[in-house]
């Protein structure tokens, strides 16, 4: 049962244009949401993230926006860039459970965005 | 300069021979994780750890496993070996709950 789904694989948009990549989620418990950004070759790098408590967070060009009533979140790259060509992976984290619980990232299958010229 | 180290980038094996992947992180981080990425199928959780001597396991833990006898060193361990547990491996950590995490450069392993 897949927790965190991505359902474009690919995403193309033009250098300038705003950029959405889309994820949601079926377990109401997550309580952090993350983004990350993949070159190939590279590891994965943390871009931006929010609170389940928040709907909103903004760090320059990128915005995460999360409708928890709908269990969607969406990153905005505005205006995008070249260097944005990447693999997106949206990534939820489980809240630690009450006693001896650990917690941990669930990642969905990620969006391949091309910033085309 | 603050990073995640994993040794070695790349590595093939045969079935059933033994591995281990290092893992290490010089940022005083409580957490750290394993995962592997195949093609159609994203990040999936080996392991991770809270803190020293904290270990669980994540999605899918079958085959792998780890220690965290001290609190910058993560290894997996791979006690017999099999063709599907070909992938590319990540190492993270993060400070504490709720930040990102960082992650290593990855390590490509081919069992045959």
């Amino acid at each position: 049962d897949q927790q965190v789904k991505q359902n474009s694989p690919s995403l193309s948009v033009q250098e300038g244009r705003i950029s959405i990549l889309n994820c949601d989620y079926t377990n109401s418990m997550f309580d952090y949401f993350l983004w990350y950004k993949k070159y190939p070759a590279e590891g994965p790098t943390f871009l931006i993230s929010i609170s389940s408590i928040k709907d909103k967070n903004e760090d320059g060009r990128f915005t995460v926006f999360l409708n928890k009533s709908a269990k969607h979140l969406s990153l905005h790259i505005v205006p995008s860039q070249p260097g944005d060509s990447a693999v997106y992976f949206c990534a939820a984290k489980r809240p630690r459970l009450g006693g001896g619980g650990a917690d941990g990232l669930t990642f969905g299958k990620g969006t391949h965005l091309i910033i085309q010229p | 300069e603050a990073q995640v180290t994993q040794n070695p980038r790349y590595l093939i094996t045969v079935t059933g021979k033994k591995l281990t992947v290092t893992c290490s992180q010089n940022m005083n981080h409580e957490y750290m994780s394993w995962y592997r990425q195949d093609p159609g199928l994203g990040l999936r959780q080996i392991y991770y750890s809270m803190n020293v001597e904290v270990t669980d396991k994540g999605d899918v833990p079958e085959g792998y496993k780890v220690s965290r006898k001290e609190k910058r060193n993560f290894p997996l361990i791979l006690e017999s070996p099999s063709p599907n547990q070909t992938s590319l491996y990540f190492c993270a950590s993060s400070l504490r709950q709720g930040f990102g995490y960082t992650f290593g450069s990855g390590t490509r392993l081919t069992v045959v």
